[in-house]
Parts: structure tokens; C-alpha cells; sequence
């Protein structure tokens, strides 16, 4: 079983839709959790931490289920600059190399 | 957050031949990472360098075909050796930016490499 695993993708979804993301990871000593995107021949960029408690972003909202192992990403709203590939991405604790799921990619339509 | 400078942003190189990437961090950092990332793929980890001691590789990726170097806390290089079409791939460095929320990382801009 993969350390992280994502919904494969693609997705491909009209302007102004709301599209959400799913993740699981094994490691129940992970620490930490993020988004990431990376657009086509780019380095990923931080998009977001995701909190236990849920945390919002303008239009993104990311939530953790500790219990389930279970992350998301729900992207409302959507413009065709939010296309990319959503990394999900976990660690035990800081300074330890981040764990990459394969990625979904979001392509957004006009 | 820290910035990253990761050279050459790419290259063709001959099977072979080596190849070495650098990457510059503007601030002091206890470890960097380097990963790879092959084409249509998620980024795997190669291995970890601290300023100091050899670095730790992963399962799969061995000294001799990367080396690595980390000198001081704010630079380190990555050779490719030996290459062989499998090596092209994008290869990315990266360090905990403790200047983030919740210690996210910072990559490099990539080394998209490809063998010939």
C-alpha cells in the first residue's frame, strides 16, 4: 500500500464549479499535512497546511480526519488559473522529507 | 519564506556523463532534500543531506550514482553519474522553511534533465 494515495484524476470541471479532492495516508505517526500544486514544469509550491481543525483560504478549504487518515481539499468557485496537479503531502515532523502522493490534476474549463 | 537558487535549470546530456546540480538556500538550514520526479510522476525522494555527515539515501538510490555534497548550511549539489536515458527526469531540492506555517518546505525551481 502507498505511504499517500490520491483519487487519480482527471478532473475536469467547468468555471465557477466547486470540486473536491481526496487523500489517504498509512503513517498514523504523521505530523504534518499539506497541499501543494504544481503547475505544468514547475517546482510544487505550498498551497496550504492542512490543520486538524479544519482551515480555510480564501476558496479552499482543507480538512484532516486523524482518525480516518483522511485528508481533503475542496476547491469552490473554481477559475481556469486553479488548473494544475494537487499534491497531497504528509511528514512525521519538521525537518523529515516530505511523502508525495502520485497527484490529481484539475483541469478547469471556460 | 526561504529562496531557493537550483542550477542548470536544465540540460541535455550524453549517456555517460555526469551531470551536477546545485542549490543556494539565502538562509541557513540543517537539512536539504533532494528528489526526483519522472515524467507523468510524483517526486520520490532520493536522499537527505545534513551539513557534516554522509548523506541518507533511500531504498533504490546508492552513493556512488548520487553523491552528494554539503559543505555549509546553505548549499549542497547533487551529481548525477553514469547517466542513462532513466536517469531523465526533474530533480528538485528542498528544505524546511521554518519561516512557513507549520514547517512547509520550499523546493528549488528543478534541473529537468535529459539523457541522450
Amino acid at each position: 500500500r502507498k505511504e499517500v494515495e490520491q483519487d487519480p484524476g482527471p478532473f475536469n470541471v467547468p468555471e465557477g464549479a466547486t470540486v473536491a479532492f481526496n487523500c489517504t495516508y498509512s503513517n498514523s505517526a504523521s505530523q504534518s499535512f499539506f497541499w501543494y500544486r504544481q503547475d505544468c514544469r514547475k517546482e510544487p509550491k505550498l498551497l496550504m497546511s492542512v490543520y486538524s481543525s479544519g482551515n480555510e483560504d480564501g476558496r479552499f478549504t482543507a480538512q484532516l480526519n486523524r482518525a480516518s487518515q483522511y485528508i481533503s481539499l475542496l476547491i469552490r468557485d473554481s477559475k481556469l488559473s486553479d488548473s494544475a496537479t494537487y499534491l497531497c503531502v504528509v511528514n512525521q515532523a519538521g525537518n523529515t522529507p516530505l511523502v508525495f502522493g502520485k497527484g490529481t490534476r484539475l483541469s478547469v474549463i471556460a | 519564506s526561504a529562496v531557493i537558487s537550483q542550477k542548470p535549470s536544465r540540460d541535455i546530456c550524453q549517456r555517460g556523463t555526469s551531470l551536477t546540480i546545485q542549490c543556494q538556500v539565502d538562509s541557513q538550514v540543517t537539512m536539504m532534500f533532494w528528489y526526483r520526479q519522472q515524467p507523468g510522476q510524483s517526486l520520490t525522494l532520493i536522499a537527505t543531506a545534513n551539513q557534516g555527515s554522509e548523506a541518507t539515501y533511500e531504498s533504490g538510490f546508492v552513493i556512488d550514482k548520487f553523491p552528494i555534497s554539503r559543505p555549509n548550511l546553505t548549499f549542497s549539489t547533487l551529481t548525477v553519474s553514469n547517466m542513462s536515458p532513466e536517469d531523465s527526469s526533474i530533480y528538485l531540492c528542498s528544505v524546511a522553511d521554518r519561516g512557513m506555517t507549520n514547517y512547509g518546505y520550499t523546493f528549488g525551481s528543478g534541473t529537468r534533465l535529459t539523457v541522450v
